[in-house]
Order: structure tokens, then sequence, then C-alpha cells
């Protein structure tokens, strides 16, 4: 299979714990995105990475959410002291370069935080 | 306002109809433009591109009208497997990110 996976497909954490989540994109592309839906809403940015570098973080991801790409190839997301709020279907995406074909997208991480 | 704007719908149409959505976008720099399509509790899939000059894939038509700063996404003849969610995209290039600017969606539900 040569799309993005994700992994798991599903989380039910509680309040307060740690959870990470991993991304192996498509293997010749350079760009990595993370994204966040809730439902009835549009996926909302989070970061990228290209190659192994975090170039933006949005303001949305505060100091409890941290991502890595080490070597350039899978990230991973990590939520410290999950909340509630943090229930969301976390997307990674990834393109090559600044694809003007747009992005393929994983399953996503469902989180359930309870 | 926000920056990507669709009807949220829904729009029920039978079988065999013709349904257009609209999306309008407010950063006139935007550059490149897409419609992706969601299916319930499952990632985005990209539909397509929506090219200057209007294209077309199969039942699928997209045009683009940057004077109005809107882009539209026709089905024509639609089938059952066409109910989904229609994500108008749009890309503005901010720095060396080509971020994505995602619309809030549009249902559709084709009926039998």
């Amino acid at each position: 299979d040569t799309g993005v996976s994700q992994d798991p497909r599903h989380k039910i954490t509680k309040r307060g714990q740690n959870v990470t989540f991993r991304c192996d994109p498509i293997s010749e592309h350079n760009r990595l995105y993370w994204y966040r839906q809730t439902l009835g809403q549009g996926p909302e940015f989070l970061t990228y990475f290209q190659n192994e570098a975090q170039l933006e973080k949005s303001r949305l991801l505060s100091d409890r959410f941290s991502a890595e790409r080490p070597k350039g190839s899978f990230s991973t997301l990590e939520i410290q002291r999950t909340e509630q709020g943090d229930s969301a279907m976390y997307l990674c995406a990834s393109s090559q370069g600044g694809s003007i074909y747009g992005y393929t997208f994983g399953s996503g991480t469902r989180l359930t935080v309870v | 306002r926000k920056e990507v704007e669709q009807d949220p719908g829904p729009f029920n149409v039978p079988e065999g109809a013709t349904v257009a959505f609209n999306c309008t976008y407010s950063n006139s720099a935007s550059q490149s433009f897409f419609w992706y399509r969601q299916d319930c509790r499952k990632e985005p899939k990209l539909l397509m591109s929506v090219y200057s000059s209007g294209n077309e894939d199969g039942r699928f038509t997209a045009q683009l009208n940057r004077a109005s700063q809107y882009i539209s996404l026709l089905i024509r003849d639609s089938k059952l497997s066409d109910s989904a969610t229609y994500l108008c995209v749009v890309s503005n290039n901010a720095g060396n990110n080509r971020k994505l600017i995602w619309g809030l969606g549009t249902s559709l539900a084709v009926n039998p």
C-alpha cells in the first residue's frame, strides 16, 4: 500500500493521559501535515514538516501538543494531559513539495477523551 | 467573514438530477483551488483540482471565477454513491507553506 497510513485508527483515553499518534506518509513525499477535524467542521491546520524540519505550527497547537518527524519519514503527534476538547479526528496528509495537486490524507486517528 | 464559505446544505436531490455547489473565498491572492469529497467518518479525498479555464472529469465540472472569487462544482446525472460532503479548498502561499484553507463543506444526499 503506497498511501498515507495512520496508527491507531481509534483511541479512547481518560482525561489527563498522554497519547501519541503515528503517521507514515507516501514515501516520496517530503511534506507532511497534521490537521484536526471535529464534527461538522472542515480540517484545521495544526503543523507541517518539510523533511525533518517543522516549518509552521498553528496557534491551535498548544504547549500540550508536540509533533516530530525525526528522520524526515514518519511523524508522531503527542498530546499530553488530554482534555475532553481534544476529542477529534486527527488527520495526517502528505504532498510532494507544495503540491498543486492537493494533498493525500491518511484515514485519520479518531481520539475520544472520556 | 470566513476565508472560504460554502452553503452547508443539505442538498437532497433525486437520482439523475444535476446539482451545483458554490464556494466563495476572501483572499484574492489565492492560487490553487480544489474540491474534496468526504464520506461520513472518513478522510477527505481529492475529487478534482479547479483550473482557471474550468475543467471536467466525467459527470463533474469545476469552474473558477477569479473576478468574483468563487468556484463551483456541478454534478450531472447524480448517483446514490455521490452522497457525501463536498469540501471547497483554497491554497494560499504563505511563505513556503502552501497552506490549504478549508470550507466547512456542503452535504449532498442523493435519493432513490
